[in-house]
């Protein structure tokens, strides 16, 4: 089925490590964002893309790095996790029509210890 | 960015109509509007999006103003499957609204 696949779904890391978040669409969506949501919280916007080679930050891009090498995939590092880090982390897509809103994949749970 | 606020948390029953108003007072001229949707252990999902008067598909209705500086979203006949969380957003048309923030959102609770 065509959308936003995120891999892993759950994750527990130690304080310290470093790993990729995986996000893929298979919709040609320029657009392209990463999200944390909190327990009880909003989204906060980590950083986001409009196209191949092209990325900006967001509200709280501390602590993660984004590339954007083709218009398929987004994957976010965590460079040295904190136990800040854990949250629920959302990638979604979209096209640049302004007319369309962003599709959503199923979210990473990530715990880090 | 325009910011939005929302009432934190709503209550209704099944079967009635739901509006939930977000207030967007520094919207901007190329400012669109748009509302998510949220389940539980879910991502957000895209409901229904506008610029003035009054939009309607196949979930929801949104009215907003001729000054722009609110709008509703109009849920007809809520059902238990409907509480969820509600996201009011702006987004410049000329950015193409690619920097989208979330606020924290409307938990609307439909009761049996």
């Amino acid at each position: 089925n065509a959308g936003v696949t995120q891999t892993p779904k759950f994750q527990v890391l130690k304080t310290g490590q470093s790993m990729t978040l995986q996000c893929a669409q298979d919709m040609n969506h320029e657009y392209m964002s990463w999200y944390r949501q909190d327990p009880g919280m909003g989204l906060r916007l980590i950083h986001y893309s409009v196209g191949a080679g092209i990325t900006d930050q967001g509200e709280v891009p501390n602590g993660y790095n984004v590339s954007r090498s083709t218009t398929e995939d987004f994957p976010l590092r965590l460079l040295s996790a904190a136990p800040s880090q854990t949250s629920v982390y959302f990638c979604a897509s979209r096209p640049s029509e302004v007319r369309y809103g962003y599709t959503f994949g199923s979210g990473t749970r990530l715990t880090v210890v | 960015l325009a910011k939005t606020t929302q009432p934190i948390s709503m209550d209704s029953y099944e079967g009635q109509e739901v509006n939930i108003t977000c207030s967007h007072n520094n919207i901007a001229t190329n400012d669109y509007i748009t509302w998510y949707q949220q389940f539980p252990s879910q991502g957000p999902r895209f409901i229904i999006q506008g610029y003035k008067t009054k939009v309607t598909n196949e979930v929801a209705s949104l009215f907003i103003p001729a000054d722009r500086k609110s709008s509703t979203l109009s849920l007809p006949r809520v059902s238990l499957s409907d509480t969820a969380v509600y996201y009011c957003l702006v987004g410049d048309i000329n950015t193409g609204g690619f920097k989208t923030i979330f606020g924290a959102g409307t938990r609307l609770f439909v009761k049996a």
